[in-house]
């Protein structure tokens, strides 16, 4: 089955550590995106890539990394420089056109204490 | 930042009850979309609306869209149990250099009591 595959489902780490975040796709689409999701929020994309070896911030891209070398693959560094790191974490891809909707994983749960 | 605002918030009612969800947005856009989140899990698409219709149905599932008021409405008629989850609409506009983002509102609630 095609599909998004996000591991893990559950992260937990200590202050001052990276981490990273898994995203893998098997649906051929050149378009990946990672978004941020706080409780009672929307969706806040955090960096996007329309192809491979290249990617573009998005609106809250501080204090995060991301690399795409890739077509299937787009794994999210959440860095100690970033502030509120605990949310909810979704990774998504599309074809890239205009017109075609996003396709999401289940989301990867970090806490960090 | 966000683009799309949802209302209401959350919403309540019966199974078999029609459940009707608005979307406000600021800039023109090129499409609509709606997506569907159960608890704890990624977003489902929905449906799209592109800015020259005015209305799309799928199934269950009306959505309008009124491009001079800049709003859209999610109809689901005759609702069950299983329809229980948030739902968000995302507007898509052109970011420049050939490239369209989608802008997220913060969702309704749903919730339809057996």
């Amino acid at each position: 089955d095609g599909g998004i595959t996000q591991s893990p489902k559950y992260l937990f780490r200590k202050e001052g550590q990276n981490v990273t975040l898994s995203c893998e796709q098997n649906l051929n689409h050149d378009a990946m995106y990672w978004y941020r999701q706080d409780p009672g929020q929307g969706l806040r994309l955090i960096y996007y890539s329309q192809i491979v070896n290249d990617f573009q911030k998005g609106d809250i891209a501080e204090g995060y990394s991301v690399s795409r070398e890739k077509k299937e693959s787009f794994p999210l560094t959440v860095t100690s420089a970033q502030k509120n790191p605990t949310a909810f974490y979704l990774c998504a891809s599309g074809q890239g056109a205009k017109d075609s909707p996003l396709h999401f994983g289940n989301g990867t749960r970090l806490t960090v204490t | 930042s966000q683009q799309g605002e949802e209302d209401p918030q959350a919403l309540s009612i019966q199974e078999g009850e029609n459940a009707t969800m608005n979307c406000s947005y600021k800039t023109s856009i090129n499409n609509l979309q709606w997506y569907r989140q159960n608890s704890g899990r990624g977003l489902v698409h929905l449906i799209l609306i592109r800015s020259n219709e005015r209305e799309k149905h799928s199934g269950r599932l009306r959505v309008t869209l009124d491009t001079s008021k800049k709003s859209s409405s999610l109809l689901i008629t005759a609702s069950r149990a299983a329809d229980t989850a948030s739902y968000f609409c995302a507007t898509a506009a052109y970011s420049g250099a050939g490239s369209y983002q989608l802008t997220f509102g913060k969702g309704t609630k749903l919730s339809v009591i057996p």
